[in-house]
């Protein structure tokens, strides 16, 4: 099985950085990925870690430790548009099953 | 990628009533998924749709209250059955285009409230 932690919300002001943790726990590691959901949208694609270490794309960046079960997404130089929910997933299985965690909302302010 | 259309994108039920939600992809894909976010909630896997056979529910979930068609690789259809407000949810279609990229597209979600 999978248990995914997240914590739930934060606030950051513009050009701000955030960082947005989730710990796993699953058996049988695939690769962790993260969604960007706005309110009333469905979710998109962000990154996906399968190695240990930082991804960089734009101004956002995923970070893995497999060892620790844990990883994380780095926001930099928020923008308002990414108030949003950021949802960590990890597959059940290599078919692509995603578990998702509770998301943690981020709210950009001003 | 894929684009996918889903309908109804909203809907207020009756208990005790079942709506079928569809799920159109505008390609072929192996591999569709149907997910329920309730308010405030993060998604839930409800099952995988095969085509051609049975769908494969995940824990929690079963065949008589939601069963699943996938008549081809691009369409599948979700059904709540004796729908309850328990189910006031979200239900999102999603394929993996593959190659087992893992890369999920979603639906933009139909929104069912049951009164």
């Amino acid at each position: 099985g999978q248990n995914i932690d997240q914590p739930t919300e934060m606030t950051a002001t513009e050009g701000a950085i955030v960082q947005i943790n989730c710990t796993y726990q699953t058996s049988g590691f695939n690769g962790l990925f993260w969604y960007q959901q706005h309110a009333g949208e469905a979710p998109t694609f962000l990154s996906y870690n399968v190695l240990d270490g930082l991804e960089e794309k734009g101004r956002f960046s995923s970070f893995l430790s497999r060892s620790k079960g844990y990883s994380y997404l780095l926001l930099k130089e928020l923008q308002m548009k990414d108030s949003a929910s950021y949802l960590c997933a990890v597959p059940v299985d290599g078919n692509n099953r995603l578990a998702f965690g509770k998301g943690n909302q981020v709210v950009v302010i001003p | 990628s894929a684009v996918i259309s889903q309908k109804p994108s909203r809907d207020i039920c009756q208990r005790g009533t079942s709506l079928t939600i569809q799920c159109q992809v505008d390609s072929q894909v192996t591999m569709m998924f149907w997910y329920r976010q309730q308010p405030g909630q993060s998604l839930t896997l409800i099952a995988t749709a095969n085509q051609g056979s049975e769908a494969t529910y995940e824990s929690g979930f079963v065949i008589d209250k939601f069963p699943i068609s996938r008549p081809n690789l691009t369409f599948s259809t979700l059904t709540v059955s004796n729908m309850s407000p328990e189910d006031s949810s979200i239900y999102l279609c999603s394929v993996d285009p593959g190659p087992l990229t893992g890369e999920l597209f979603f639906g933009e979600g139909s929104r069912l409230t049951v009164l």
